[in-house]
């Protein structure tokens, strides 16, 4: 069985800050998901990245395969940041498992 | 398209009824994936489907819950009887493709009181 682990659990930032958060998993995948759940609940595919890094805005994800280990990054975060952020991989075909996700509030 | 629907949005029963959640898939996605979300277990897969087929419902908690895709544009989750512990917040998405990103539908929030 896959297990996710990420970190932290809760994030406070300021505007303007640079974010990370990480996500580690303990057996080798295909690939790894970001994705993004607003206050309102709905949830949105950020990422899905199997190697190298991927930038979309100013999101950035990388991921180390060797290391099992992924990282989410928020360049100039905003207010509207403010998201819990999940990390999913699969257990076996299209059976994901998800981290617990990491709270983000970014204050202005 | 409009993405991923599910309907209601928001149920309240009372324990013992029969619950029906609904979804309908993005047109041409061939896999239809089912989540539940609760404060204590986080998001959980129950069942997907492939080509209208399930696939894997390992994740199904007990004989209660059952799901059905008649066709390509429609599914269900059904739960009978339902419990307090049913209680959650139940995703509906979908993709083109194996290992492909997933859109999800807005969750249908269940209580069960």
């Amino acid at each position: 069985k896959n297990e996710v682990e990420q970190s932290p659990q809760n994030l406070t930032a300021q505007e303007g800050e640079f974010i990370t958060i990480n996500c580690s998993y303990s057996v080798g995948i295909s690939a790894l998901h970001w994705l993004q759940q607003h206050p309102g609940g709905g949830i949105v595919s950020l990422f899905m990245l199997s190697s190298g890094k991927k930038k979309h805005g100013r999101l950035i994800a990388t991921i180390n395969i060797q290391e099992k280990h992924s990282s989410l990054h928020i360049t100039a975060s905003h207010p509207r940041d403010s998201a819990v952020y999940i990390c999913a991989v699969p257990q076996y075909g299209n059976k994901l498992v998800f981290g617990a996700g990491t709270i983000l509030r970014v204050k202005s | 398209d409009a993405g991923v629907i599910q309907s209601p949005r928001h149920e309240v029963t009372e324990m013992g009824q029969e619950v029906t959640l609904r979804c309908k898939p993005i047109s041409g996605h061939d896999y239809l994936f089912w989540y539940r979300q609760t404060m204590m277990r986080g998001l959980e897969l129950l069942i997907y489907f492939n080509n209208n087929v399930p696939i894997d419902d390992s994740g199904m908690p007990e004989d209660r819950f059952s799901a059905k895709m008649p066709n390509a544009s429609f599914s269900t989750l059904k739960i009978q009887p339902s419990e307090p512990r049913d209680s959650a917040v139940y995703f509906c998405a979908s993709s083109s493709q194996a290992n492909t990103e997933a859109f999800f539908g807005q969750g249908t929030r269940l209580t069960v009181v």
